[in-house]
């Protein structure tokens, strides 16, 4: 059983749209990660989420990317006009610590296809 | 720059052992991460090593050599559901993983 549930498993979209993806822990952390993977290449980390906060993001996390705790409860990342080059996997993560200290649990991925 | 090499693609009979390697040049080291990843599906772990040597976890053991920037993962008793890409991740001075590009394992009987 997965550490995190992750909706939707796919998505398409037009090119310009909005999308928000969802990831609902299963059990109660603080640490939360985006990373996503482009079809045949590497993972690359978006984003680390802390106590409801960002504590650290890349490059690639620029102003079309955004992250929420809206509820308490469900984490989403919100990409807020899309690009063909954002079709990718994009999972949600936690640790049971920090990165510092545990090893990244993925969920099962939410496939972003744009058109 | 921070760069992971891996073998891109590796095949191996069932019921054999397979050595995967990985060489790193990292800007600081906090440990070395072993991932599988079947197609379409999410990265699973595999181990952790942080200090030198061999550590085994039933089929699989991970082999770390700090001083050489140098890790292997071995696959015992291959099996076709082993078939998958093997992703070596590094933990760099700012704890931020830096991944590989993945070995691509196919399993023959």
């Amino acid at each position: 059983e997965p550490e995190v549930t992750q909706t939707p498993s796919h998505q398409v979209t037009q090119m310009g749209q909005e999308v928000i993806l969802r990831c609902v822990p299963i059990s109660n952390h603080l640490y939360f990660y985006w990373y996503r993977q482009i079809l045949g290449q590497k993972v690359e980390f978006l984003v680390s989420f802390y106590n409801n906060e960002i504590s650290e993001k890349s490059e690639i996390f620029d102003d079309q990317f955004s992250v929420e705790r809206p509820d308490g409860s469900n984490f989403t990342l919100k990409i807020r006009s899309t690009k063909l080059e954002d079709s990718a996997m994009y999972f949600c993560a936690r640790t049971t610590g920090t990165l510092e200290t545990g090893e990244l649990f993925f969920g099962e991925g939410s496939r972003l296809t744009v058109l | 720059g921070q760069n992971i090499d891996q073998p891109t693609e590796m095949t191996a009979t069932e019921g054999a052992i397979v050595q995967i390697n990985c060489t790193y040049q990292t800007s600081g080291f906090n440990g070395l991460f072993w991932y599988q990843q079947h197609a379409g599906e999410a990265p699973t772990f595999l181990s952790y090593n942080v200090l030198d040597g061999l550590e085994e976890k039933g089929r699989f053991s991970s082999f770390l050599s700090r001083s050489k920037g140098y890790s292997y993962l071995l696959l015992k008793e291959l099996q076709m559901k082993d078939s998958a890409s093997y992703l070596c991740a590094v933990k760099d001075s700012n704890y931020q993983l830096i991944w590989g590009a993945g070995t691509k394992l196919i399993i023959k009987p």
